[in-house]
This record gives structure tokens, sequence and C-alpha cells, in this order.
């Protein structure tokens, strides 16, 4: 399906347990981004990246990790996953050109 | 410090008035401004954008404008309608975009 695809869509996991979130675009979109909401907070920037093998660190990077190997790919990893990381995390992407970024439909984490 | 800041947590409109939501922004190098509606459990759509080069961007019943010099955005919904009950999100940035903290506006029947 062409578009921005998150997987899983929920997800429960223990407190120092490594997760790793999936996002795919099919439009070859050079920018990709990691958000985080949380009430009170709104959507809080991750980590993005510019293309593949080119990332960088958002507002609240501490406790996760990107790694873009492909375009199309844009994965989130909590290395050891603390009760704070339970969030709802949505993933999108830009054209090179574009305004407009396009997110996913989000991925629930919970961590007991 | 937050970047981009959205003052009103919640808004509620009669059907058929103008909903106006505001957000302010701290970085006078932000290229482009966008505001995002989102529904609950799913991901923010894409609803309005404009330039810095620009002062107002109009686009069927929204209408954005910016004010440089106050670093002040408002999103004009008219005629509000029902539908149009959800989160609304201003973001701004460049190349990334940072996101306010949301305006929950509530369009009563």
């Amino acid at each position: 399906d062409a578009g921005i695809t998150q997987s899983p869509r929920y997800k429960i996991t223990e407190t120092g347990r490594q997760v790793t979130l999936m996002c795919h675009q099919t439009w070859s979109h050079s920018y990709m981004f990691w958000y985080r909401q949380d009430l009170g907070h709104g959507l809080r920037l991750i980590y993005y990246s510019a293309a593949a093998d080119i990332t960088d660190k958002g507002e609240v990077p501490d406790g996760y990790v990107v790694s873009r190997s492909k375009t199309e790919n844009f994965p989130l990893t909590l290395e050891s996953a603390t009760r704070s990381q339970t969030s709802v995390y949505f993933c999108a992407s830009r054209g090179q050109g574009g305004t407009e970024a396009f997110f996913g439909q989000g991925t629930r984490l919970t961590v007991v | 410090d937050q970047q981009v800041k959205q003052n009103s947590p919640s808004l509620s409109v009669q059907e058929g008035r103008i909903s106006i939501l505001n957000c302010d922004y701290t970085n006078s190098m932000f290229d482009y401004f966008l505001w995002y509606k989102k529904y609950p459990a799913e991901g923010p759509t894409f609803l309005i954008s404009i330039s810095s080069i620009k002062d107002k961007n109009e686009d069927g019943r929204f209408t954005v404008f910016l004010n440089k010099s106050a670093k002040h955005l408002s999103l004009h919904i008219v005629p509000s309608q029902p539908g149009d009950s959800a989160v609304y999100f201003c973001a701004a940035g460049t190349y990334k975009y940072i996101f306010g903290t949301g305006t929950r506006l509530k369009v009563l029947a």
C-alpha cells in the first residue's frame, strides 16, 4: 500500500527491554521524523533524518536510537525501555521540495 | 524552552461562527508554518501552511495569518462545522518541524 505505515500499532513491553518501532514509506521522501505525543506536551521531535545514513537529534532524543540504511525505512529503538517512554509515537516523512509532512497512524507504546 | 507555543488548550465555538486558533513562536529563522488537525487514534493530517515571506494563505474555509514582527500565527476557520472538532497543532521550521502543544476545538451544533 502506498503511504507511510507504522508497526506495530500497539505494544506493551517491560521496563528494561529493548523495543523497536518500525516506519516505512513508499514515496521515497528524503526526510523522515519520529515524534512522541504526550498530554500537555503536544508532539515532540525525537530524531529526524535528511537522507539514508544521515540522522540527527531532535528535542527529546535521550533513550532512543535510530538508523536509516534505506530511504524508505526509519526504525526507532528504545534500548532499555522506561515507564517515562510510555507514549504514542508518530513517524512522518516529507519530500525534498515539499512543505507538508505526512504522518503515520501512530504506535501506542506502554512500558510496564 | 518551547519554541512553538499554543497557549489555549481548548476552544468552544458555535456551528457557523468563526474559530480562531493562535500560535506563538520564538525562532525568527523558521521558514514555514503549518497547521495540522488530529482526531483521536489517528495521525495528524495537514491542513494548511504558509511561507515566512507571506502574511496570509487561504484554502477554502481555512485561512492562516502570519505576523512576523509579533512572531504570531493564527488559523481562522469560517464557518465552523461540527466535523472540525479535533485537536489542532501548529508547527514551524525549515527542514524539521517543531510542534506546539495543541488546542482542542469543539464546535457545538
